[in-house]
């Protein structure tokens, strides 16, 4: 048992490339969701999803899409990467979406910097 | 979204009780009240959480008030090891979110 994955760990983009980043659980979690952390700040969510082809936006959505294909995985994309965006992003699960109960598990991150 | 409130930073003595409080004053009858810390270089991870009764866990308690208008993270003998940012987030029924706030940066002095 895994847990959440997050890949890859690092990454270095130039201005205006594209690029996705990962995100699997392997506990059958119908809920998942993408925080960005910036440096000294809280987490602020970006999109989430209450199970596979239902997605919704969060705080921040802007420049990012996600999909949400099977259960397992939660690809975050970046379409355009600008300075902005640099920041460390967190995927999270958690069991089920009924339930205000139970906790969540996050990932232990992405560090993006665009250059 | 429902909004909490917390002290930017607070510090203990190793070994010390530590009381960490949140402000909620916009809870609705519904919402959990829920606490993660986050290590440094880490993801945040589950500390606690509770509707309207206190909890115990092997990490914490959760002490909320009787109007649940605030809550207090206990930890009962702070060690090196929780010196992390503590956050506590409502987790509003009909929706899914969990909006972070800025949380407590806790400092445990040796």
């Amino acid at each position: 048992n895994a847990g959440v994955t997050q890949t890859p760990k690092f990454q270095v983009l130039k201005t205006g490339q594209s690029m996705t980043l990962q995100c699997a659980q392997d506990m059958n979690h119908e809920y998942m969701s993408w925080y960005r952390q910036d440096p000294g700040m809280g987490l602020r969510l970006i999109h989430y999803s209450v199970g596979a082809g239902i997605t919704d936006q969060g705080e921040v959505p802007n420049g990012y899409n996600v999909s949400r294909s099977t259960t397992e995985d939660f690809p975050l994309r970046l379409l355009s990467a600008a300075p902005s965006q640099t920041s460390v992003y967190f995927c999270a699960s958690r069991p089920h979406r009924g339930r205000f109960n139970t906790e969540a598990f996050f990932g232990q991150g992405t560090r993006l910097t665009v250059v | 979204d429902a909004k909490t409130t917390q002290p930017n930073s607070m510090e203990s003595n190793e070994e010390e009780p530590v009381h960490l409080p949140c402000n909620h004053s916009t809870i609705s009858g519904t919402d959990y009240i829920h606490w993660y810390r986050q290590l440094p270089s880490q993801g945040p991870e589950y500390v606690i959480h509770g509707l309207t009764s206190n909890v115990n866990n092997r990490m914490a308690s959760l002490a909320i008030a009787e109007d649940r208008k605030s809550s207090t993270l206990i930890l009962h003998r702070a060690t090196l090891r929780d010196a992390a940012v503590y956050y506590c987030i409502l987790f509003t029924s009909g929706t899914y979110k969990y909006i972070f706030g800025t949380g407590t940066r806790l400092k445990v002095l040796a």
